[in-house]
């Protein structure tokens, strides 16, 4: 198994571009989130999903889109880049009530 | 709203010797706290968790300990050694709805040879 594959794991971004970071895994997790890390900070959740179909804000959510097709998949959508959205970006799965695994996560600078 | 707090932020201790974290959660009903490591340039991976069932759990040289009336929970390593370098993230998963998991600022432990 993969476990949480998150891609791509780094980039750089104008002021104004828009971008699509891409999580999957093949755990068949029902539950997926997507955290961001600032430099020396905690993780701080954007958004998550229960389930294909389900998604809800999390703490940090403004300038960030998700979607939930599928339950493989929970990519994330950066519209209008700052950067204040500068930050390293982790995706994780988990079921109901059980431990998250996290992927590589993806460096992203704003430029 | 939900909040998990950690201190100390940064620790360095001398190899051999224990380190201790600690978190405090504000949601009494809160039941699941897992542990992480995070070491440069990876994503954290779990080391340990607890539930609220229980008190105290350990595995070789790393235990949790929880506190549901006072709220917090804690690392303890003992017998300290290089590798145990890294970030370290409590967490809490909040029961409100959909179990988000929310975590504490880290803490950056260093250990000294």
């Amino acid at each position: 198994n993969a476990g949480v594959t998150q891609t791509p794991k780094f980039r750089i971004l104008k002021i104004g571009q828009s971008m699509t970071l891409q999580c999957t895994q093949d755990m068949n997790h029902n539950y997926m989130y997507w955290y961001r890390q600032d430099p020396g900070m905690g993780l701080k959740l954007i958004y998550y999903s229960v389930g294909a179909g389900i998604t809800d804000k999390g703490e940090v959510p403004n300038g960030y889109n998700v979607s939930r097709s599928t339950t493989e998949d929970f990519p994330l959508r950066l519209e209008l880049a700052a950067p204040s959205q500068t930050s390293v970006y982790f995706c994780a799965s988990s079921y109901r009530d059980s431990e998250a695994f996290f992927g590589q996560g993806t460096r992203l600078t704003v430029v | 709203g939900e909040n998990v707090e950690q201190h100390p932020s940064t620790l360095s201790v001398q190899e051999g010797d224990s380190a201790v974290i600690k978190c405090t959660y504000s949601d009494s009903a809160s039941n699941y706290f897992p542990w992480y490591k995070q070491e440069l340039g990876k994503g954290p991976q779990l080391i340990i968790d607890i539930r609220s069932n229980v008190g105290e759990k350990k595995d070789q040289r790393i235990a949790v300990t929880l506190n549901k009336t006072a709220k917090h929970f804690s690392l303890h390593i003992t017998e300290t050694q290089p590798e145990d370098s890294a970030v370290y993230f409590c967490a809490a998963r909040i029961i409100q709805g959909a179990q988000k998991l929310v975590f504490g600022q880290g803490t950056r432990l260093t250990i000294n040879p």
